[in-house]
């Protein structure tokens, strides 16, 4: 049973689609997050989300929209998608605020726009 | 804010040879440290971790000593191995954890040549 899981594993579209990456987590976690790694394996935080609530946005163009059905799903869509949304997305989780901190990763999505 | 510096690569060894990736941190107070590995077209996957000064994580042969004094978190391993090729990501959560999400260091790849 895969802990955190995204789909699809690859992504390739032209640039101006709209497209939209899935993660669900089944650990039971509070919070769940989106990272960006670039084409240097430089990894940066998007989103987080708690409960159901957003709770970061490091200044991530309003193009990404984060939604979180439920506390196990938190998916992210991309509107009018740029040859620099490119990169591969990182899906994660952790266990609430003030637990023993532990983070545990998606296997990605790699997102190639053309 | 909170960063991570990581000893810039590639570090390339041979088989059976003694390792040391750096890390040093700037945050505020007592955060948890990490280290992340991926392996090559993979996600990422926690290597060990430590919570407070001078705890000692440890896994597959790796050990790292969290450092306050020196702001540390070296990764060290005493015979290396092919299969250990991968990018190593120092990481840092501030104190609290939890929805702050974890900040990366700019990772460093590791070859192994036999």
């Amino acid at each position: 049973d895969t802990a955190v899981s995204q789909t699809p594993k690859y992504l390739v579209t032209q640039m101006g689609n709209d497209k939209s990456i899935k993660c669900e987590q089944n650990l039971g976690h509070d919070t769940m997050y989106w990272y960006k790694q670039d084409s240097k394996k430089f990894l940066k935080i998007m989103f987080s989300y708690n409960n159901k609530e957003l709770i970061i946005n490091e200044t991530v163009p309003n193009r990404f929209s984060p939604k979180s059905p439920d506390k196990a799903h938190l998916n992210l869509h991309i509107n009018s998608l740029e040859l620099g949304d490119s990169a591969v997305y990182f899906c994660a989780s952790s266990p609430a605020i003030g637990t023993r901190p532990g983070y545990t990763f998606g296997s990605g999505t790699r997102l190639t726009v053309v | 804010g909170d960063s991570v510096t990581q000893m810039e690569g590639p570090v390339t060894l041979s088989e059976e040879a003694f390792l040391t990736i750096n890390c040093t941190y700037t945050a505020t107070g007592y955060p948890s440290l990490f280290w992340y590995v991926q392996y090559p077209g993979e996600g990422l996957q926690l290597l060990l971790k430590a919570t407070k000064a001078d705890d000692k994580g440890s896994n597959k042969g790796f050990e790292a000593t969290y450092r306050k004094e020196t702001t540390s978190f070296h990764l060290e391993k005493g015979s290396v191995q092919v299969s250990d090729s991968a990018v190593y990501f120092c990481a840092l959560v501030p104190i609290g954890g939890g929805a702050d999400g974890l900040t990366f260091g700019k990772g460093t790849h590791l070859i192994i040549q036999p």
